[in-house]
């Protein structure tokens, strides 16, 4: 069965802490996207990636950076978290070849930040 | 104006009745279109997908797409308490691969 795997499932940080949420998928897909799912907002696009070491900007990156390494891995990352960060956190992936661009989820990563 | 909206719901429906949900969306050069159904609690899990003009078909539930109208709607029928969720429009634009969802709506399946 594939499956994206979020590192964290609950985390809870204070204000001005570095955060990092690791995704990792099993599938071989090229894209990897990060998303933040808020009460009435739907989710949220933040960044995504469509090759190791590529990155492109959602329509929300203030705040936030990604990190891809390796093709199967791609991180989030709060340089200096803020209230406002507080939300879910949802990591997903898709192929080229299937040309359709069919996103499977993690888990999500409810992120609280005091 | 938002990139992909929808009927912001909450949407009740009987058993046994029609759900319909309905998504607009503003790129025109848009290319995949998806229905995404999400339970409270969980993470979205894709139910439909189309790709051009029409309807299409799996089972209890039909999309329809009409890109004039740059307008997609998802059709369930036969409706089942189990079908009681948030539903999410997505769109994929002509930006890479870029996917961007709508607010969702929230539809309710009484027993």
């Amino acid at each position: 069965d594939v499956k994206v795997t979020q590192s964290s499932r609950y985390l809870v940080k204070r204000t001005g802490e570095k955060v990092f949420l690791e995704c990792v998928q099993d599938m071989d897909h090229e894209n990897m996207f990060w998303y933040r799912q808020d009460p009435g907002l739907g989710l949220r696009l933040i960044y995504f990636s469509y090759d190791v070491k590529m990155k492109e900007k959602g329509d929300i990156p203030e705040g936030y950076s990604v990190s891809r390494e390796k093709k199967e891995r791609f991180s989030l990352i709060l340089e200096s978290a803020s209230t406002n960060q507080t939300s879910m956190y949802l990591c997903a992936s898709s192929d080229w070849d299937s040309g359709a661009n069919v996103l499977t989820f993690g888990a999500g990563s409810r992120l609280t930040v005091l | 104006q938002k990139e992909v909206e929808q009927n912001s719901g909450p949407l009740s429906v009987p058993e046994g009745a029609i759900a319909s949900l309905n998504c607009t969306y503003s790129d025109r050069g848009s290319q995949s279109f998806f229905w995404y159904r999400q339970y409270s609690g969980k993470s979205p899990e894709l139910i439909m997908s189309i790709y051009s003009n029409g309807d299409k078909e799996d089972g209890r539930f039909t999309a329809q797409l009409n890109k004039a109208s740059q307008y997609v709607s998802l059709l369930i029928r036969d409706s089942q308490p189990s079908d009681s969720a948030t539903y999410l429009c997505a769109v994929r634009g002509t930006s890479y691969d870029k996917v961007i969802f709508g607010p969702g709506t929230s539809l309710s399946v009484i027993p």
